[in-house]
């Protein structure tokens, strides 16, 4: 059973364009939901992330938000550019259990 | 910035072969943890480790054994390995448990059973 759900599962959008993806969550006590960013041949990294006590957060082009009472959150990425290119996984956890990711969201960005 | 490294690479074995994933990371860090990836499942956790000679058990455990022999080590164990176990696989370490701290991943290791 995927606890944390994540699409599109692959998008390519243009160089220029925002990118939307989504996930969804079951565990209504989840209170911590980060993005981790993995390029082809690498491990994933933090990318950005949220508290429960949020709605919104930003950093430079990426913007995750934060809807509790429908158990979503997304990310958006304006002006995308090549290098975004990346394969992103959203993820949930809450007091001290561990954090469970969703199945990732491969995104190419065409020049 | 954390640095996490994991050897080997690549690693091919065959049924029932007998194979040992190491992590091994230099910053400090309490946590330690273990993932596979595979395609439509994201990262699964194995197990992971708050110390050395502590070990958790994660949501997919069946089948893996892990040892924390120090601070800086941690261990993947495969002892009958099975193709049901070809996968991508992760370490990663945080500075405490607190579910908030950030995780840093080594490179990973591409495991093929045969």
């Amino acid at each position: 059973q995927q606890q944390v759900r994540q699409s599109p599962q692959s998008l390519t959008v243009w160089e220029g364009g925002t990118t939307v993806l989504t996930c969804s969550y079951e565990d209504s006590t989840f209170n911590y939901f980060p993005w981790y960013q993995q390029f082809p041949g690498e491990g994933p990294a933090l990318l950005i992330s949220i508290l429960s006590v949020s709605d919104k957060k930003e950093d430079g082009r990426f913007t995750t938000f934060f809807n509790k009472r429908e158990k979503k959150l997304s990310l958006h990425i304006i002006d995308s550019q090549p290098g975004d290119s990346a394969t992103y996984f959203c993820a949930a956890s809450q007091g001290g259990r561990a954090l469970i990711f969703g199945t990732g969201t491969t995104v190419s960005v065409s020049p | 910035e954390a640095a996490v490294t994991q050897s080997p690479r690549n690693k091919v074995t065959v049924t029932g072969g007998n194979v040992t994933l190491s992590c091994r990371q230099t910053n400090s860090h309490n946590y330690m943890y273990w993932y596979r990836q595979d395609t439509g499942h994201g990262l699964r956790l194995i197990h992971y480790s708050y110390g050395a000679g502590n070990l958790q058990i994660g949501d997919v455990p069946d089948g893996y054994k892990a040892t924390r022999t120090t601070q800086e080590d941690f261990f993947l164990l495969l002892e009958l390995a099975s193709p049901s176990q070809t996968s991508l696989y992760f370490c990663a370490s945080s500075e405490g448990g607190a579910n908030q701290d950030t995780q840093y991943f080594g490179p990973g290791t591409r495991l093929l059973v045969l």
